[in-house]
């Protein structure tokens, strides 16, 4: 089964702090996709990062990074020195052959309030 | 458009009632997508499309919802005689790429649609 598992419902951190958010994933496929989106009040769900499952290394952007580990199933993503902006709920997402043709598969969500 | 614009933004419709959500994709993505968001989750995949084409629409919840894109850029989600479990948000996203098995574009989703039936 496909299943994409988000355990931390709601974080509040202080604005400049170091946050990480959670993501651990099931697939049987070997060749499988993983995303970030962030989900601003506005509503929209925003493209953060894509990694394939051959691609290990982790990813640095501004803020942003992130931290694939295959053998734990898991793809987390930590902000640096926190913003409030970065007030919003962040998804991750897995895609691969077993989650059906065209299916991504979503976790629940974290919400992330950072406080000033 | 430079992004997927989703109208109306707000639908409070009364139980029993029809209503029609709409999306306008980025112009020129092939493929576009209908999620259902409840409240607290993460968005659950409703139906594809691929240009004028609707491959699958495994996870229409009942027979009550209805999806289309004659001319394969806007679609219309159609909901008939509305449900209090229909409340949720309806989100759309596009991609450029075709979908498939092997296709792993990142989705470009609208503010989506927030459903509230009383």
């Amino acid at each position: 089964a496909q299943k994409v598992t988000q355990a931390q419902t709601e974080i509040s951190v202080v604005e400049k702090e170091d946050v990480t958010l959670d993501c651990v994933y099931e697939t049987r496929d070997t060749t499988y996709y993983l995303f970030w989106y962030k989900q601003p009040p506005s509503g929209e769900l925003v493209f953060l990062i894509r990694r394939n499952s051959f691609d290990e290394q982790n990813e640095i952007s501004g803020r942003y990074s992130w931290n694939f580990q295959k053998s734990t199933s898991s793809f987390n993503f930590t902000i640096t020195a926190s913003q409030v902006v970065d007030s919003a709920v962040y998804f991750c997402a897995l895609k691969g052959p077993s989650s059906g043709t065209y299916k991504y598969i979503f976790g629940t969500g974290t919400r992330l309030k950072v406080l000033a | 458009g430079a992004g997927v614009s989703q109208s109306p933004r707000y639908k409070v419709a009364k139980r029993g009632q029809d209503v029609a959500l709409r999306c306008d994709p980025i112009s020129g993505h092939v493929s576009l997508f209908w999620y259902q968001q409840a409240l607290g989750q993460g968005p659950e995949f409703l139906t594809y499309f691929q240009n004028e084409a609707q491959l699958d629409k495994s996870g229409l919840p009942s027979d009550r919802f209805f999806a289309e894109r004659p001319e394969g850029s806007v679609s219309t989600l159609k909901i008939q005689r509305t449900q209090q479990e229909d409340s949720a948000v309806y989100l759309c996203a596009s991609s450029l790429e075709q979908g498939g098995t092997m296709a792993y574009s990142p989705l470009h989703f609208g503010n989506g649609t927030r459903l509230t039936v009383t």
